[in-house]
């Protein structure tokens, strides 16, 4: 079974630009998550997705970030316009919500490294 | 807003001896525990979980202990390993439903073990 996919897995940009990862889910993992991984701190959640709705996008910082997962697959997080705090690792998970599958883990990918200068 | 803590960032043990790792939780909401490991450039993989209404899950070397009257869970792994040596982070959520299964993480704990 393949993984969460997640690219690019490194990204250098100046301040103010903008910039995007994609990410693909595990098939048939209706939920999907966006993680923010500042150095020295543990993932936070950003947003959270089931099927091609949003479930939770309290900790979103919706003036500079947004998320789509227009067909309920795969999944974008842009940032626009970046700033240096945004420095961080930018963790995928899949969750299998179908009965009898679902353990309560999130399966991650493998993350994408966004350097702000 | 920092609801679950591991206050250790480090810990150095020595092949074949017990590793023990911390983690303490504030709202009493929380039902589900995880603990993800963490190798360098890698996402954090699934380790073992527990539930609320268990004290103690075993899963080959690794055991999971939750003490709810103190919001204290621990990992202890034996004999360690080192392969073992990784950043643990601890997890946790309320409820398993998809409106209510995010989880929250601590700072992790980067466990080194030497030959």
């Amino acid at each position: 079974e393949a993984g969460v996919a997640q690219s690019p897995r490194y990204k250098i940009i100046e301040k103010r630009q903008s910039v995007a990862f994609w990410c693909n889910p595990i098939s048939g993992h209706a939920t999907l998550y966006w993680y923010q991984q500042i150095l020295g701190q543990g993932p936070k959640l950003l947003i959270q997705f089931q099927n091609n709705g949003v479930v939770d996008d309290s900790q979103l910082p919706k003036d500079r970030f947004s998320a789509e997962r227009l067909k309920g697959v795969d999944s974008t997080l842009k940032i626009q316009p970046a700033k240096l705090e945004d420095s961080a690792v930018y963790l995928c998970a899949s969750r299998d919500l179908r009965t009898g599958k679902d353990t309560g883990e999130l399966f991650f990918g493998e993350g994408s490294r966004l350097t702000v200068l | 807003d920092q609801q679950v803590k591991q206050n250790s960032p480090s810990l150095s043990v020595q092949e074949g001896r017990i590793s023990i790792l911390n983690c303490d939780y504030t709202n009493s909401m929380f039902d589900y525990f995880l603990w993800y490991k963490k190798y360098p450039a890698e996402g954090p993989t699934f380790l073992i979980s527990i539930s609320s209404i268990k004290d103690k899950n075993e899963d080959g070397r690794f055991t999971v202990f939750l003490n709810k009257s103190a919001k204290h869970l621990s990992l202890h792994i034996v004999p360690s390993q080192p392969g073992d040596s990784a950043v643990y982070f601890c997890a946790a959520s309320r409820g398993r439903g998809s409106t209510l299964g995010r989880l929250y993480f601590g700072r992790g704990t980067q466990l080194t073990v030497w030959p």
